[in-house]
């Protein structure tokens, strides 16, 4: 099967700019989280869906940080605007059911901010 | 709420050694944990999952632990080799369906 599927890999933005990130989950997988890793550290949950509700999004900063997963496929989290200290690896994850099958990431996005 | 420590943060090791990766979380209820491998600049790729009700997960030379009373989990790598030099995080899968992560190992192993 495909893995999960992010784009773009790299993307490299002015402070104050917007910018999109887009995840296609396994197909199949009713579960979507997107993390925020920084250099050095262990990924931090921004949000999980199950199917197009968002569950879980307590630690997403919604001044800046939106989400959506329209028709509960694929997703796309969004930061406008953009701010140095969002520099980071953002990365998508899907589960088909994670109590049982854990989780499957993609690649991630790396971002910088200048 | 969830806590999730790895020990050590960084690790090197001659070619051939044993690797042990420990992997402590606060909380006991759990579903599962999962162990990951993280190559600079990639995503996670799954390298073991190991259920609650489970005491060990086994592919090649990796050996996963779980002692979910106490609370730690171990990753064993046999006969290390330099292509096993990554970070390996440890995650742990609880209320909520929510995966808590740990720091990560950074390992290297010298040729």
């Amino acid at each position: 099967e495909a893995g999960v599927v992010q784009s773009p890999r790299y993307k490299i933005i002015e402070k104050k700019q917007p910018v999109a990130f887009w995840c296609n989950p396994i197909s199949g997988h009713n579960t979507l989280y997107w993390y925020l890793q920084n250099l050095g550290q262990g990924p931090e949950l921004l949000i999980r869906y199950e199917n197009e509700e968002a569950v879980d999004d307590s630690q997403l900063p919604k001044d800046r940080f939106s989400a959506e997963r329209l028709k509960g496929v694929d997703s796309t989290l969004k930061i406008q605007p953009a701010e140095l200290g969002d520099s980071a690896v953002y990365l998508c994850a899907s589960s088909r059911e994670p109590g049982h099958y854990g989780y499957t990431f993609g690649s991630g996005t790396r971002l910088t901010v200048v | 709420k969830q806590e999730v420590t790895q020990i050590p943060a960084a690790l090197s090791v001659p070619e051939g050694e044993n690797l042990v990766l420990n992997c402590s979380f606060t909380d006991s209820a759990i579903y599962n944990l999962q162990w990951f491998r993280q190559d600079p600049g990639k995503g996670l790729t799954s390298l073991l999952l190991i259920q609650s009700s489970q005491r060990e997960q086994t592919s090649g030379r990796l050996n996963a632990s779980l002692d979910k009373s106490s609370g730690r989990s171990t990753l064993y790598i046999a006969a290390s080799q330099p292509g096993d030099s990554a970070t390996y995080l440890c995650a742990v899968n609880a209320a909520g369906n929510k995966l808590t992560f740990g720091g990560g190992t950074r390992v290297l192993v010298k040729p």
